[in-house]
């Protein structure tokens, strides 16, 4: 069965320093990809996706991720954090069958803004 | 356009007793999936509902049931509450089914079983 790791629990960074939150998974086939990112007492807003095709990929509030195969792993980046950014961030792989829309989430990345 | 709506946002109940969520999908999002978040056990797939079928189900008792009618519009119910089903409950729809749909999220509805 696909899992998704993210092994740091909770990141500390400062304002305006570069920030990777690292994300590795376990699929049986050609992954989907995906970053979310949830603030308190909100719902999952997507950062951005991988399905096939150029391996870094660009997402929303200028976040960027590298798939890397050899890897395993999907890991989030962007250089200069902003206070606004100090969320929870989720990484999560999407189903093997194609008919189906479950995503596999791994157990999150909480992200602490230092001014 | 609205995005996805969840009512309510959130709900106390005691332990035995049944509750109902409701989950508004984005205006001709078609499908609709449910997930439970917990502190220990994390985001967790529970069901997704495609023309008012339900196409996949996660590892939940049978205590956990969800409809979706023919507006997209779903529920979900859980029977029996107990204590550990204290989450946030999220809702998600997208266009059509399969893993090529983004799934788009509701803000939750926060379940506090007493």
């Amino acid at each position: 069965a696909q899992s998704v790791t993210q092994p740091d629990i909770h990141i500390t960074v400062s304002e305006g320093a570069s920030l990777e939150l690292r994300c590795n998974y376990s699929y049986g086939a050609t992954p989907y990809l995906f970053w979310y990112v949830q603030s308190p007492g909100q719902g999952l807003q997507l950062l951005l996706k991988y399905f096939s095709g150029d391996t870094l990929v660009q997402g929303i509030k200028g976040f960027e991720a590298e798939f890397k195969r050899s890897q395993s792993s999907f890991n989030l980046r962007k250089p200069s954090v902003h206070w606004s950014d100090a969320a929870e961030y989720f990484c999560a792989v999407g189903p093997i069958t194609g008919t189906a829309s479950k995503l596999t989430f791994g157990t999150g990345t909480r992200l602490q803004v230092t001014l | 356009k609205a995005g996805v709506t969840q009512t309510p946002r959130y709900l106390i109940k005691t332990r035995g007793q049944q509750v109902t969520l409701s989950c508004s999908p984005i205006s001709g999002h078609r499908s609709v999936s449910w997930y439970q978040q917990t502190p220990g056990q994390g985001l967790q797939f529970l069901f997704e509902y495609f023309s008012e079928t339900q196409r996949n189900k996660g590892n939940f008792p049978g205590r956990f049931s969800g409809r979706q009618f023919s507006n997209s519009r779903s529920e979900m119910n859980v029977s029996t509450l107990e204590l550990g089903d204290s989450a946030l409950y999220l809702c998600a729809s997208s266009l059509g089914q399969g893993r090529y749909n983004e799934q788009f999220f509701g803000p939750g509805t926060r379940l506090t079983v007493l």
